[in-house]
């Protein structure tokens, strides 16, 4: 099946910083979400982007579909951010996980 | 408000007892999922419907079951069969495949 795979595993940042998560899959995809798993072990969709660039105030994501890769950034980091990050992909009529982006913000 | 409600939060469950997840969802959407996720994992696919009475297996469906009767609600079952179901339950939708998919809050299982 299709490899889905994110960078790095963790990351810590002081409030403010910039960041860029990275997520690579092995296979042709029809779409591609992000999401963000908060310490509460919420899901919240944050971009549905198979392919080119949205921004949605500090965050925004480029998919490269060609390529195989989509990138999420995040600028002028808060605590609120921490948690998890994961990449989606849509294949087969099914949605397969990346293994996740953990982030951590330190005040 | 529009959404995906999922209940219980916590669910305790004896070892040899079935026990019932539900997830309804007022946002008219087709398509239903189930997933499991272990602590510090990705999320992994039990069942999914993508109409009403029709239902297919993800990749961990042995030791679960699931129903479709009604488009808004998917609730699935925990059989004695799963030999460790302690996990993070999360229901999903989408309005159909390939669309954005929405998650509810999920459930915590545990075994007594």
């Amino acid at each position: 099946g299709i490899q889905v795979e994110q960078s790095p595993p963790d990351l810590i940042l002081q409030e403010g910083a910039n960041s860029t998560l990275r997520c690579n899959f092995s296979d042709s995809v029809n779409n591609l979400q992000w999401f963000h798993q908060n310490p509460w072990g919420q899901l919240i969709n944050l971009f549905y982007i198979p392919s080119g660039t949205k921004q949605n105030g500090r965050l925004s994501a480029t998919t490269v579909a060609t390529e195989r890769y989509s990138l999420l950034y995040i600028s002028s980091s808060q605590t609120t951010d921490s948690g998890v990050y994961f990449c989606a992909v849509w294949r087969f009529q099914k949605l397969v996980f990346g293994t996740g982006t953990r982030l951590l913000v330190s005040p | 408000d529009g959404g995906i409600t999922q209940s219980p939060k916590y669910l305790f469950r004896k070892e040899g007892q079935n026990v019932t997840l539900s997830c309804e969802q007022n946002l008219n959407h087709d398509a239903m999922y189930w997933y499991r996720q272990d602590p510090g994992q990705g999320l992994r696919l039990i069942y999914y419907s993508q109409i009403v009475n029709d239902f297919q297996k993800g990749d961990i469906a042995e030791g679960y079951s699931v129903s479709r009767e009604k488009k808004e609600s998917f609730p699935l079952t925990v059989t004695s069969a799963q030999k460790n179901p302690t996990a993070f339950y999360l229901c999903a939708s989408t309005v159909q495949v390939d669309q954005p998919q929405h998650f509810g809050d999920g459930t915590r299982l545990s075994i007594l």
